[in-house]
């Protein structure tokens, strides 16, 4: 089956800095790479998503790459702050409908 | 668009009885709903795939006998904890994907259910 590996598992970065989260994934089949923020006791809320068919995708601070020869997909969270502190989950999908395989998940901390 | 609602939120329970957990999707049909499981600090731990009239896909090491699903209808899949033990303490989470959106891979959350086994 798929595995999913992220890293760093937290980071602590000053506000204004940008952020970088790293997975990488297995099975060569995989197509869809959601990431997901979550804060404490909260659900987790899509941030971006990425399909294999496209290397960059960027929505005002927030960007995703994806390298489908490496098989990894990285995370780019510019000018942060502090409201972008939680634990962000990066996650692969094969197909259409099916389940998702998750990372170990990233705890960021924004320090002010 | 997109909402999935969880209930209840929070509950505390004694060993040996049986919780039942509620997932609905709002405001669209989910012919697949996912039941996951997290520890504090923890990523999310896929239990099972809920299928709307059919059985339950549970993963690998997850008790299907202990954790029972049912998805009645295309808006409620159900998770019961039964005979509940302090071990199965833990955030349940169920998640949907809207079928026809055009977001047809991505999966919405609900907002969790703490249990709370005494």
């Amino acid at each position: 089956g798929e595995n999913v590996e992220q890293h760093p598992s937290t980071l602590s970065v000053q506000e204004g800095d940008s952020a970088v989260i790293k997975c990488t994934y297995s099975d060569s089949a995989s197509n869809y790479f959601p990431w997901y923020k979550q804060e404490l006791g909260k659900r987790p809320q899509l941030i971006i998503d990425i399909r294999s068919n496209v290397g960059e995708k960027k929505d005002q601070r927030i960007a995703v790459t994806l390298n489908k020869t490496a098989k990894h997909f990285s995370l780019h969270i510019t000018e942060t702050q502090p409201e972008d502190s939680a634990v962000y989950f990066c996650a692969a999908s094969i197909n259409t409908g099916n389940q998702f395989y998750f990372g170990t998940g990233t705890s960021l901390t924004v320090i002010p | 668009g997109a909402v999935v609602s969880q209930h209840p939120s929070r509950v505390i329970c004694k060993s040996g009885t049986s919780v039942k957990i509620e997932c609905r999707s709002l405001d669209f049909q989910a012919t697949t709903m996912f039941w996951y499981r997290q520890f504090p600090k923890k990523s999310l731990m896929l239990m099972a795939t809920s299928n709307e009239g059919s059985k339950a896909t549970y993963e690998q090491g997850v008790e299907k006998d202990k954790f029972l699903i049912n998805h009645a209808s295309l808006t409620l899949s159900t998770l019961t904890v039964t005979s509940a033990h302090p071990e199965d303490s833990s955030f349940y989470i169920c998640s949907a994907t809207p079928p026809t959106s055009g977001r047809e891979d991505t999966q919405y959350f609900g907002p969790g259910t703490r249990l709370t086994v005494l």
